[in-house]
């Protein structure tokens, strides 16, 4: 099966620097990368995704890229701000089917 | 436009009871899936529902668990004679249809088993 692994576990940045976190996937067949961010107590709520066909793709602050030849994805925050911090996950899936989630990256924008 | 209902979003219960977990997907979606997070650790797949029908429960434990989503109504997760490891987060997801990739996240149901 899947096997997705996402670093770092925790990441501390200064309000206005940018984030990354970055994720491995095993399976060539996965085909659509999600994240997710999750506040305390709360449900994922899903922030920016891509899929296989596409390179790179943007939402204001956010980014996603992809690189399927070395089976990594990348999240990045730019400008960070306080209400940034959560927990964020990503996830592997072949569409339509069961997501694959990494263990999670702790994410702390200092003021 | 509602999201993904869940409930009860606390459940306590001693060992040995039973737990039912309550999913409503979102509005014209008829695809449920059902997650499982312990702490400090990312979501773990369990079971992939359509209406009537169980399509994927590759990760549902072989023993005590059990899903389903009628016709009508909710879907429910069952957990029988819990134990103390059942203690974890119980999160719903919904999809449109089985070619849509986005699945989006209910509130989830924190189970305590004391």
């Amino acid at each position: 099966g899947e096997n997705v692994e996402q670093h770092p576990s925790t990441l501390s940045v200064q309000e206005g620097d940018s984030a990354v976190i970055k994720c491995t996937y095993s399976d060539s067949a996965s085909n659509y990368f999600p994240w997710y961010k999750q506040e305390l107590g709360k449900g994922p709520q899903l922030i920016i995704d891509i899929r296989s066909n596409v390179g790179e793709k943007k939402d204001q602050r956010i980014a996603v890229t992809l690189n399927k030849t070395a089976k990594h994805f990348s999240l990045h925050i730019t400008e960070t701000q306080p209400e940034d911090s959560a927990v964020y996950f990503c996830a592997a899936s072949q569409g339509g089917n069961q997501f694959y989630f990494g263990t999670g990256t702790s994410l702390t924008v200092i003021p | 436009n509602a999201g993904v209902m869940q409930n009860p979003r606390h459940l306590v219960r001693r060992r040995g009871q039973e737990a039912r977990l309550r999913c409503s997907p979102m509005k014209g979606h008829s695809h449920v899936y059902w997650y499982r997070q312990l702490p400090e650790e990312g979501l773990k797949f369990m079971v992939y529902l359509q209406k009537e029908n169980i399509i994927d429960e590759s990760g549902m434990p072989k023993e005590r668990f059990s899903a389903e989503f009628p016709k009508e109504g909710p879907s429910i997760l069952r957990i029988q004679q819990v134990v103390r490891g059942d203690s974890a987060a119980y999160f719903c997801a919904s999809s449109l249809r089985d070619s849509s990739y986005e699945q989006y996240f209910g509130p989830g149901t924190r189970l305590t088993v004391t």
